[in-house]
């Protein structure tokens, strides 16, 4: 069984702030790490996919970093708006089974 | 068209209904799934199918009977379902499963069937 954890598992900051969140994932047999951000009464949507250590990714305010050694990825959010209130996902997949198992995800509330 | 189209997108059935959910994409995309997420919970696979057939089925009860009549289309039957198996059935679909790497697996997800079982 693998374990995707996240945390924190809920978080309220305010309109401006920067904020980031943990995703840890066994660093075994690794193939790949996902992010998504699911809004309510919305899909979850993708936001990056990444496969080598020390990857980083970028877009708008939204990055992420993995590290595969020690089997965790983080994502930050810069100048937190509004907007970006969503629940947000990381999944990892391991080794030739490709499926992805989902963290419970991080509730993320920006207060105006 | 980058959409994934679930119907419906609620459902209240009793236990012996028959009922059916269903799934649309025109994308192209070969690999299709289905996940089922409780609150505050993951979600968790069910069944994958790649190329119209299926290709992982994660020891799903056989009250839940997956059919893919044609690269587009996903469906999934429900008969003789208990409380328990009420949640959200959430659709995906995938460029591929098997190949052409990770990024073939970034999944495109609908906004789900919310499913109550009395």
């Amino acid at each position: 069984i693998l374990n995707v954890e996240q945390s924190p598992q809920s978080l309220h900051v305010q309109e401006g702030d920067s904020t980031n969140f943990t995703c840890s994932f066994p660093s075994s047999n690794f193939y790949a790490l996902h992010w998504y951000r699911w809004e309510t009464a919305k899909s979850p949507e993708a936001l990056f996919v990444m496969t080598l250590n020390g990857d980083e990714k970028k877009k708008g305010r939204i990055s992420a970093t993995l590290n595969t050694k020690e089997g965790y990825s983080y994502l930050y959010i810069k100048g937190s708006q509004p907007e970006d209130s969503a629940t947000y996902l990381c999944a990892f997949s391991a080794g030739s089974a490709r499926q992805l198992t989902f963290g419970s995800g991080t509730q993320l509330t920006v207060l105006p | 068209d980058t959409e994934v189209t679930q119907t419906p997108k609620h459902l209240v059935m009793g236990m012996t209904n028959k009922k059916s959910l269903k799934c649309e994409q025109h994308m192209g995309h070969r690999a299709m799934y289905w996940y089922k997420q409780k609150a505050k919970k993951p979600p968790e696979l069910m069944f994958v199918y790649s190329y119209e057939k299926l290709s992982i089925n994660e020891s799903v009860p056989s009250r839940f009977s997956p059919e893919c009549p044609n690269s587009s289309l996903l469906n999934l039957h429900l008969h003789a379902l208990q409380p328990e198996d009420s949640a959200l059935y959430l659709c995906a679909s995938s460029q591929d499963h098997w190949t052409g790497g990770a990024g073939a697996n970034v999944l495109t997800f609908g906004a789900g069937s919310r499913l109550t079982v009395l």
